[in-house]
Formats: C-alpha cells, structure tokens, sequence
C-alpha cells in the first residue's frame, strides 16, 4: 500500500515564477480532490476530478491556476505567475466511490507540497 | 460564513485524562463528517468516517459522535497519551470536504 504520494514536498519560488506539484493518488482510485491550507487554517477545497474528468473547481481557483488528470491517474495542479499570497501547503487527497455509491467515501491525504513565495 | 466551527482552539491535558473535541456546522443536511489528525507540518490521517446515518463510530480509544438535529459531532479520546498530540480536525464531507480550523491538542507528560 503506497497511499497518496505528493511531489516536491517543498518549493520555493520567486514571485511570478510557474510552479507545478504533482499527486500520484491509490491505484484504484476514481476521484481526486486538491486542497489549500494556510497557516492555522483547515484545508481550503480547490478542484476534484472523476477519473479524468474535472468535475468542480472553487472560486479560491483563479485562472492563474490549472490542473489536470489526464488519464485518470496522476494529477498536476499548475500556478502561474506566483503571488506572495500562493504561499500555502497544497494537500492532495483520493477516494474511491463505489458504483451506485453517494457521498460516502473516506478521502486519504498524501502528505503535501509545501509552497513559499518570495 | 464559516460552515464549520472547531472550539477551543488549543487544549492541553495532563496524560490520562480523556479529551472531548467539538465540532459544530451550519448545515443539518450533512452527508457524512470526518474527523482528521494533522501533525505539524504533514498530511492528514483520517480518524473515523460517520455517515449521515449513524450516530457514531468507533475506533479503539477513539469515538465520534453526530447529532445532525443540534448540527454537533464530538469526537472522544480515552486515557489520552503524550503521542496523541496534533491537531485534530473535524470536516463536513458532501463528495468535498469543508473543514473547521481544528483544535491543537497537548498532552502532557
């Protein structure tokens, strides 16, 4: 069982600098979420996809952010031009909904990038 | 609005004692709710996952109660230990989580 792995752990960037992280999510699982959280803060929701399908994204998710599931698997979430306020710890999580299934799946985190802008 | 309130804030107990976390939110038509141990500077780990059906849920020391009428869920710790401090977190779970800014429990030696 290798759970949720995320990469880098840490960046740092320059402000306007791109930056992308990546999350390898459990093997059998369908749905992929991104969080934000800041210092002292929960996790913030951004984005979740369906396989490879982005099903939502948040209002916190300006256009200088991306993200992508291209085959259902691993997921890139891309920011441009970094802002001082991108700084954060970017969680990934994953779940796997069952057929017929609704709302009763139990995400599991990976263990972050963390973001710092200078 | 914050949808989902975690009080105190911070909470530091002797070892032994049992802890008593509280959660509330805003939305009675919960789906699920999750509570979530973070250590400083990690992931988070899921403690225990209660449906909107259930009551509770039960995991070695740990229970979580839910009481969607009064819009509360409590999460218990027996016979806390010194490794049982971190944050702990309480989430909203309709397919995204919402959470609440946790409660950062110290058990002293």
């Amino acid at each position: 069982d290798t759970g949720v792995s995320q990469d880098p752990r840490h960046k740092i960037t320059k402000r306007g600098q791109n930056v992308t992280f990546r999350c390898d999510p459990i093997s059998e699982h369908n749905r992929l979420y991104w969080y934000r959280q800041t210092l002292g803060q929960g996790p913030e929701f951004l984005t979740y996809f369906q396989n490879e399908a982005q099903l939502e994204k948040s209002r916190l998710l300006s256009d200088r952010f991306s993200a992508e599931r291209p085959k259902g698997s691993f997921s890139t979430l891309e920011i441009q031009r970094t802002e001082q306020g991108d700084s954060a710890m970017y969680l990934c999580a994953s779940s796997l909904l069952e057929s017929g299934g609704f709302n009763t799946d139990t995400q599991y985190f990976g263990p972050g990038t963390r973001l710092t802008v200078l | 609005k914050q949808e989902v309130t975690q009080i105190p804030a911070a909470l530091s107990v002797p070892e032994g004692e049992n802890l008593v976390l509280n959660c509330s939110f805003t939305d009675s038509a919960i789906y699920n709710l999750q509570w979530f141990r973070q250590d400083p500077g990690k992931g988070l780990t899921s403690l225990l996952l209660i449906q909107s059906s259930q009551r509770e849920q039960t995991s070695g020391r740990l229970n979580a109660s839910l009481d969607k009428s009064s819009g509360r869920s409590t999460l218990y710790i027996a016979a806390s230990q010194p490794g049982d401090s971190a944050t702990y977190l309480c989430a909203k779970n309709d397919y995204k989580l919402s959470f609440g800014a946790g409660t950062t429990v110290t058990v002293r030696a």
